[in-house]
C-alpha cells in the first residue's frame, strides 16, 4: 500500500525566501505525481504534474523534481510572497489508478 | 470546459438525515474519484468509480455510505443516518483514464457537510 509522508507539517518564513517542500512516497512503481494548492475552506488547485518518466516540471516560481528511484519529490519555491500562503498537497498516482495524498505542508509567508 | 462541478457546497443535516453529494466531471472523463477531508488533515480515499462501475470502494465504510456514477447524470455519494462523525469536507476529483502518466486528476471545489 502506497504511504506518502510531506515534510515539514508546517513552515513559516518573511517574504522572499526561496523553500524547499519534501515529498516521499514507499512504492516507485508510479504514474505520475501531482502537487496541489488548497487555500482555507477552498478545493485543490493543480500546481504541477510530473510524470514518471521526467525529472522536473517548473511552472513560473515554482519548480517540482522527483527522484522515483529514491521516492522523493520536492517543490521549490522561490521568492516566496504572503500570496503563496496555503497548504501544499502532493498526491501519487500508481498501478491503483488512485491518487493517494500525503497530509500536507501548510505554509505562511508574512510580510 | 468547465470544471468539476459539486453541489451543494455546502450542507446542514440533524443527525439521523440522509446527505446526497453530487459530482459532474469534467466533459470527457469518465473515471471518478470521491475523498474525505478531516481538518487539519489530508484527503483520505473513500471511492473511486468509472461509469457504472465501482473500481474500488476500499476507503468507504462498509455502513450507511454508497456512491454511484450512472451512464447519464452525477456521480452521487449518499450517506444515509448520518451522525456528527461524517462532519467533513468530501472533494470529488476527474480524470480520463489514468492509466497515463500524463493524465491529471482535477478536483472540484467540494462539499462542507455539517451534521448538527
Amino acid at each position: 500500500k502506497q504511504e506518502v509522508t510531506q515534510i515539514p507539517a508546517a513552515l513559516s518564513v518573511p517574504e522572499g525566501e526561496n523553500l524547499v517542500l519534501n515529498c516521499s512516497f514507499t512504492d516507485s512503481a508510479i504514474y505520475n505525481l501531482q502537487w496541489f494548492r488548497q487555500d482555507p475552506g477552498k478545493g485543490l488547485t493543480s500546481l504541477l504534474l510530473i510524470q514518471s518518466s521526467q525529472r522536473e516540471q517548473t511552472s513560473g516560481r515554482l519548480n517540482a523534481s522527483l527522484d522515483k528511484s529514491s521516492g522523493r519529490s520536492t517543490l521549490y519555491i522561490a521568492a516566496s510572497q504572503p500570496g503563496d500562503s496555503a497548504t501544499y498537497l502532493c498526491a501519487v498516482k500508481g498501478g491503483s489508478y488512485i491518487p493517494t495524498f500525503g497530509r500536507g505542508t501548510s505554509l505562511i509567508v508574512h510580510p | 470546459n468547465a470544471g468539476v462541478m459539486q453541489n451543494p457546497r455546502h450542507l446542514v443535516r440533524r443527525r439521523g438525515q440522509e446527505a446526497r453529494l453530487r459530482c459532474s466531471p469534467m466533459k470527457g472523463h469518465s473515471h471518478v474519484y470521491w475523498y474525505r477531508q478531516l481538518p487539519e488533515e489530508g484527503l483520505k480515499f473513500m471511492v473511486y468509480l468509472q461509469k457504472e462501475n465501482i473500481i474500488d470502494e476500499s476507503g468507504m465504510p462498509k455502513e450507511r455510505f454508497s456512491a454511484e456514477f450512472p451512464k447519464e447524470g452525477p456521480s452521487i455519494l449518499r450517506i444515509q443516518q448520518v451522525v456528527r462523525g461524517d462532519s467533513a469536507a468530501y472533494f470529488c476529483a476527474s480524470s480520463p483514464f489514468p492509466g497515463h502518466e500524463n493524465t491529471e486528476a482535477f478536483f472540484g471545489q467540494g462539499t462542507r457537510l455539517t451534521v448538527v
